[in-house]
């Protein structure tokens, strides 16, 4: 079965520092994709990211990078230069394209506050 | 219009009433789905419809009926609700299975 955890339940910094959201993830499908969602207060899920798990490579996008690493199941999040905009729930997901196709697993949440 | 929207965005209903929450999609898109986000819980798949037809009913209770005329429409009918079922509800769309879902703003429902 899939499963996704996110240990970190809140997280609190002060602006400009550097901010690393941690998602590991469990499936027996070879195929799977994974995502991250920031929800802002507003309660609307933003979509950040999609990787593939045959895409290993780490991706940078403006202030946010992602670091996606097969050999532990892990799939974290940075933020660089954390600004107060960024406070928000981030939430890590996964879909498993032969068991489950559509459904997407989220995991609890990660909530970020950044203080000015 | 664009993305998803849904209305409306705030309800209280009574444990008697019959309302119905609504979602649009503008993307284009051949999936649809329905989330629920109590407090303190990770976000509950409800419902799946894939070119219109159902493909997962991920166990709720009856008292949620969801309902799909056209890919770009989808309804979730409810009646005889419990206080337990006060929640966020999110509508989200895709284009199909491992792509990314974009959200609504979801509806907050609040059941006296």
């Amino acid at each position: 079965a899939q499963k996704v955890t996110q240990a970190q339940t809140e997280i609190s910094v002060v602006e400009k520092e550097d901010v690393t959201l941690d998602c590991v993830y469990e499936t027996r499908d070879t195929t799977y994709y994974l995502f991250w969602y920031k929800q802002p207060p507003s309660g609307e899920l933003v979509f950040l990211i999609r990787r593939n798990s045959f895409d290993e490579q780490n991706e940078i996008s403006g202030r946010y990078s992602w670091n996606f690493q097969k050999s532990t199941s892990s799939f974290n999040f940075t933020i660089t230069a954390s600004q107060v905009v960024d406070s928000a729930v981030y939430f890590c997901a996964l879909s498993e394209e032969r068991s489950s196709g559509d459904k997407l697993t989220f995991g609890t949440g990660t909530r970020l506050a950044v203080r000015p | 219009e664009t993305g998803v929207t849904q209305t409306p965005r705030h309800l209280v209903m009574g444990m008697t009433n019959k309302k119905s929450l609504k979602c649009e999609q503008h993307l284009g898109h051949n999936a649809m789905y329905w989330y629920k986000q109590s407090a303190k819980k990770p976000l509950e798949l409800m419902f799946v419809y894939s070119l219109e037809e159902r493909v997962e009913n991920n166990s709720v209770p009856s008292r949620f009926s969801p309902e799909c005329p056209n890919s770009s429409h989808l309804f979730l009918h409810l009646h005889t609700l419990q206080p337990e079922d006060s929640a966020l509800y999110l509508c989200a769309s895709s284009q199909g299975p491992g792509y990314e879902q974009f959200f609504g703003p979801g509806t907050r429902l609040t059941v006296l």
